[in-house]
């Protein structure tokens, strides 16, 4: 079935500094890619997302790129902050289905 | 975004009972989804819940054991039949946006802990 593969599992970076977790997607049909932060104890928020049709897109510290054709997109945060510090999810939606098909998680650390 | 309210928001269970989970939102809204987050691990959808109609499950659930209700476009139940220590979870609830139902957002989730 339809998996989402995502990369690395941990990410310790100092603050300041980029942070970037990479997925991959099975389903080609796949056309919209959501990027969720959990923090301890709380609801997942919605972060950025980014459709099919873009490349890229950008939000003050965080920005997204897709490529279609290697079936990967990737979160891209800078200037880490400590607040940044979470476990961060990426998702694939099928056009039409609004069914979520979620990655692993990335707990991101942001030492001070 | 949608106000989207969970009932209760933990609990702890004996095994062989059941809990019904609620969750109610603060205007109409066409998709509404149930998932499971065990412990330390991502969330995995466990079925849509239909205004009118049966849930669609996806593989892996099954109705006898997690029965959802949708009544109207505002409130969904989510019961988690005759449980064992494996349902220890998080269960969450997501509406789709208004103006955009792709988009999803989440409940505060209930966190059930079954012994």
């Amino acid at each position: 079935g339809e998996n989402v593969e995502q990369h690395p599992s941990t990410l310790s970076v100092q603050e300041g500094d980029s942070a970037v977790i990479k997925c991959t997607y099975s389903d080609s049909a796949s056309n919209y890619f959501p990027w969720y932060k959990q923090e301890l104890g709380k609801r997942p928020q919605l972060i950025i997302d980014i459709r099919s049709n873009v490349g890229e897109k950008k939000d003050q510290r965080i920005a997204v790129t897709l490529n279609k054709t290697a079936k990967h997109f990737s979160l891209h945060i800078t200037e880490t902050q400590p607040e940044d510090s979470a476990v961060y999810f990426c998702a694939a939606s099928r056009a039409g289905t609004y069914k979520y098909i979620f990655g692993t998680g990335t707990r991101l650390k942001v030492l001070a | 975004s949608a106000v989207i309210s969970q009932k209760p928001s933990r609990d702890i269970c004996q095994r062989g009972t059941s809990l019904t989970i609620q969750c109610q939102v603060d205007s109409q809204v066409t998709m509404m989804f149930w998932y499971r987050q065990q412990p330390g691990q991502s969330l995995t959808l466990i079925a849509t819940a239909n205004q009118g109609s049966e849930a669609t499950y996806e593989s892996g659930f099954v109705i006898d054991k997690f029965p959802i209700s949708r009544p109207n476009l505002t409130f969904s139940t989510l019961t988690v039949s005759n449980m064992s220590p494996e349902d220890s979870s998080i269960y969450l609830c997501s509406v789709g946006a208004r103006d955009r139902e792709e988009t999803q957002y989440f409940g505060p989730g209930t966190r059930l802990l079954v012994l």
